[in-house]
């Protein structure tokens, strides 16, 4: 069963607004969340993580948000580049080992 | 450093045919993790290691599939005998490994087609 859900396979956004990407996870014992970037023919790259002792973390343009209670996580974008057109896996760790990923996200930024 | 280097990037077989899949992590890492991609079940955890011993195989989908670490620089995955559902992209990783704020470093993967 999947631990880690990303329940949009797609996403289309215009260059210079936010995208928000979601992810939701069902193992209470995650510690740790993060979230990869992927394009096509290469693996996927690290791209914001986030302890579960916080609520937020941002990085320029990206920030990932927690929220524990529900379980869930998102991913925002802004603003939104060409460039950031990629599949973007949300995945969840516990004490650092045995990292789970989600389904990914297909992300499309129209210029 | 060079990141986790994957062999071979392609490989094409017929059914039946043993597979062999190679991973060198980065030098220092002590935890390895093979994925499989797929369009529905995303990045899934195949096996992982902690200093070369394997420490969780559940995701292994058959006896079909094994793999080793025989040394810290070193991994395998094997599939024997293939079949076309094997059909993915194999990815490997590794990371410094028990600690709540390393990141996995994945290699660029290896696109296995069975036919």
């Amino acid at each position: 069963d999947q631990q880690v859900k990303q329940n949009s396979p797609s996403l289309s956004v215009q260059e210079g607004r936010i995208s928000i990407l979601n992810c939701d996870y069902t193992n209470s014992m995650f510690d740790y969340f993060l979230w990869y970037k992927k394009y096509p023919a290469e693996g996927p790259t690290f791209l914001i993580s986030i302890s579960s002792i916080k609520d937020k973390n941002e990085d320029g343009r990206f920030t990932v948000f927690l929220n524990k209670s529900a379980k869930h996580l998102s991913l925002h974008i802004v603003p939104s580049q060409p460039g950031d057109s990629a599949v973007y896996f949300c995945a969840a760790a516990h004490r650092g080992n045995q990292f789970y990923f989600g389904t990914g996200t297909s992300l499309t930024v129209i210029p | 450093d060079a990141g986790v280097i994957q062999s071979p990037r392609h490989e094409v077989t017929e059914m039946g045919q043993e597979v062999t899949l190679r991973c060198k992590p980065i030098s220092g890492h002590n935890s390895l993790f093979w994925y499989r991609q797929t369009m529905m079940r995303g990045l899934e955890l195949l096996i992982y290691f902690n200093n070369n011993v394997p420490i969780d195989d559940s995701g292994m989908p058959e006896d079909r599939f094994s793999a080793k670490m025989p040394n810290a620089s070193f991994s395998t995955l094997k599939i024997q005998p293939s079949e076309p559902r094997d059909s993915a992209v194999y990815f490997c990783a590794s990371s410094t490994g028990g600690s709540n704020t390393g990141e996995l470093f994945f290699g660029e993967g290896s696109r296995l087609t069975v036919l």
